[in-house]
């Protein structure tokens, strides 16, 4: 199994405060993600990086920020977390060889009250 | 634009019986690159299986393929002989060729699939 962990877990947070998400990979891949699944939606790419601190926007970026300032960490931060964010996220990494399939973190758990 | 659709929300098979969960895409793109992911209760994604848009056969993983239609833009994934562990929510997802220096994927919405004993 890929090693990626993501933390924390869980969490439970009140409208308005900032929120960071951290994925940590073992692997040394070089591309990251950060996806968020709904009911009815499947997985909608956050961000996504391609590189230490090469990153981009995906599909549903809106109130949400990136970084990676290291191969291993990608970190995902809503500054001022909102109920529709409110959703579990999932980070994967993948590589550029072969069929490059994603592996998944997983999953971190965000409740915003 | 990309777009994958998954249009059964959710699937009962018998135990041992087959099933196909449907799977359909649009691209513009020659070259893409079809997947399925599996997700348990538990909640992580597992990769079952991969698909190239120039693969001459279809791909087969254990007792999981995928029937792929290229004029139909369709990527079934075909499971034989269910087992109660299936029961989960399952995914399809394209990555376009455009998109090799990103690797990113989209994905459908999923099927969630009910294996009866």
């Amino acid at each position: 199994d890929a090693g990626i962990t993501q933390s924390p877990r869980h969490k439970v947070t009140e409208t308005g405060t900032p929120v960071t998400l951290r994925c940590h990979q073992t692997e040394n891949h070089r591309y990251m993600y950060w996806y968020r699944q709904d009911p009815g939606h499947g997985l909608r790419l956050i961000h996504y990086s391609y590189g230490v601190k090469d990153t981009d926007k995906g599909e549903v970026s809106d109130g949400y920020s990136v970084s990676r300032s290291k191969t291993e960490d990608f970190l995902l931060t809503l500054e001022s977390a909102t109920s529709s964010q409110t959703s579990v996220y999932f980070c994967a990494i993948s590589e550029a060889w072969g069929t490059g399939e994603l592996f998944f973190g997983e999953g971190s758990r965000l409740t915003v009250l | 634009a990309q777009k994958i659709t998954q249009t059964q929300p959710g699937m009962f098979v018998q135990e041992k019986e087959a099933v196909t969960l449907d799977c359909t895409y649009d691209t513009s793109d020659p070259s893409y690159g079809l997947f399925w992911y599996k997700q348990p209760s538990s909640g992580e994604m597992i990769f079952l299986i991969y698909q190239g848009s120039y693969d001459q056969q279809n791909a087969t993983e254990g007792r999981y393929s995928l029937n792929f239609q290229k004029a139909r833009k369709s990527a079934n994934l075909v499971i034989s002989a269910s087992q109660l562990g299936d029961s989960a929510m399952y995914f399809c997802a394209m990555r376009e060729s455009g998109s090799s220096n990103t690797g990113k994927l989209i994905f459908g919405q999923g099927t969630t699939l009910q294996v009866k004993p």
